[in-house]
């Protein structure tokens, strides 16, 4: 198993702006997923990409995946307040369904 | 679907106390994971259970911490005892099998706070 690493570790920006956060990792993976925790509550799952898809959308939430770079991005388009949250990035590889967070990005989305 | 159901919701404790925590799955999901989130860090996974068996628990400090998983639904995690370090949300976590590619769906947490 291995854990994904974000950046930016925190971003802010204005409400109706898009908001894109990326992930690094370091070996080969089976699939990606992305998760939203806001303050004080347990993560949530957004979205699952697998190794051999590059792009899925999910509503306002749009996200890339370049095996060959071992990188993701999410982008949030016409943010709200109430996606003011961290984000989190999980690679997982190998067959264990083991997932290691990383310390995440926080996003703030102001009115 | 009933979500993940977690007891209590806050819990302060003197260091050297004991603490159990409680965590009921989603009805179906076999895998189970306890996870500490320490403020401001991502969570670091405690524990993985297959059904009512332990699958990984490299990352348990067994001097003190313990869990279980009866009959393989509820678990209950236990510290043992307490040090101020262990404040923390612990978090836990099911899915249906753990094998991809499922996501896991997350309980609210307990918050531990040690003094």
């Amino acid at each position: 198993s291995q854990q994904g690493e974000e950046d930016p570790q925190a971003l802010s920006i204005q409400e109706g702006e898009n908001a894109t956060m990326n992930c690094s990792y370091k070996t080969s993976i089976n699939n990606l997923q992305w998760y939203r925790q806001n303050s004080g509550r347990g993560l949530v799952h957004l979205i699952l990409i697998r190794s051999n898809e590059r792009e899925k959308h999910s509503g306002r939430l749009r996200v890339t995946l370049d095996t060959s770079k071992k990188s993701s991005s999410l982008l949030i388009t016409a943010s709200r307040a109430a996606d003011t949250a961290s984000y989190f990035c999980a690679p997982l590889g190998g067959n264990t369904g083991k997932l290691i967070f990383g310390q995440g990005t926080t996003l703030q989305v102001k009115p | 679907e009933a979500g993940v159901a977690q007891s209590p919701r806050y819990k302060i404790i003197e260091k050297r106390q004991s603490v159990a925590f409680w965590c009921n799955p989603i009805s179906g999901h076999a895998t189970l994971y306890w996870y500490q989130q320490i403020l401001g860090q991502g969570p670091k996974l405690l524990i993985q259970f297959q059904n009512n068996g332990v699958v990984d628990d490299s990352q348990l400090p067994k001097d003190r911490f313990s869990a279980e998983r009866l009959k393989g639904v509820d678990s209950t995690l236990k510290i043992q005892p307490a040090k101020l370090e262990d404040s923390a949300v612990y978090l836990c976590a099911s899915s249906r099998r753990g094998t991809i590619p499922y996501g896991y769906t997350f309980g609210s947490g307990t918050r531990l706070t040690v003094v």
